[in-house]
């Protein structure tokens, strides 16, 4: 499974925008870059998806390099409610379906 | 749409007693994922499974651990024998066919061995 770098911990403060960063440089043309979050007691949440180009939804934005090596998950206004761990894995489009979980960020918001 | 349906959502068990988990997966969703997180710890894949056919087990412990995914039914996890160092949140998800798209996870069974 190719891997995926996240800095251990963030902090940023409530109503403000929040950009998680994460590096992929071993990616394969196939794989596509998720993120998921992990709130406490609570299981793994979908964000968002992407594979080339820029991807919006409801929750976030994902920014996706030009050369895909790194891409960044944006909040555009953090509430509390969004003090989770974040995972940015990629999955493979050509072979194995499984995710692999790696530590992730786990970011606390001030208020 | 009800989700990624687990349960029960606590389980307590004494040493030695089976556990039988149950995910039902989202509607229309055909392959199942179950995952395993130990306190203070990150989500370690056990097993990945189609209608009937396990497709990828590697995750799985050799012994005492299994899993199905029955034609009719929910998925179910079962860990015979159980010891203390299997308790656990064990999260189940699914997705639909095709790789374009994101797991849905349930709440998850928190297991827990006296």
């Amino acid at each position: 499974d190719a891997k995926t770098t996240q800095p251990n911990s963030m902090e940023s403060n409530e109503e403000e925008p929040v950009h998680l960063p994460c590096n992929h440089s071993t990616i394969s043309g196939t794989d596509y870059i998720h993120w998921y979050r992990q709130l406490p007691s609570q299981g793994p949440e979908y964000v968002i998806h992407g594979l080339t180009s820029n991807v919006n939804n409801r929750m976030a934005s994902l920014a996706i390099a030009e050369d895909r090596k790194s891409s960044t998950l944006i909040l555009h206004r953090a509430t509390l409610r969004d003090a989770a761990v974040y995972y940015c894995i990629l999955r493979d489009g050509g072979g194995a379906q499984k995710l692999v979980f790696g530590q992730g960020t786990r970011l606390t918001i001030n208020p | 749409n009800a989700g990624v349906m687990q349960n029960p959502r606590h389980l307590v068990r004494r040493r030695g007693q089976e556990a039988r988990l149950r995910c039902s997966p989202m509607k229309g969703h055909s392959h199942v994922y179950w995952y395993r997180q130990l306190p203070e710890e990150g989500l370690k894949f056990m097993v990945y499974l189609q209608k009937e056919n396990i497709i990828d087990e590697s995750g799985m412990p050799k012994e005492r651990f299994s899993a199905e995914f029955p034609k009719e039914g929910p998925s179910i996890l079962r860990i015979q024998q159980v010891v203390r160092g299997d308790s656990a949140a064990y999260f189940c998800a699914s997705s639909p066919s095709g790789r374009n798209y994101g797991y849905t996870f349930g709440s998850g069974t928190r297991l827990t061995v006296v």
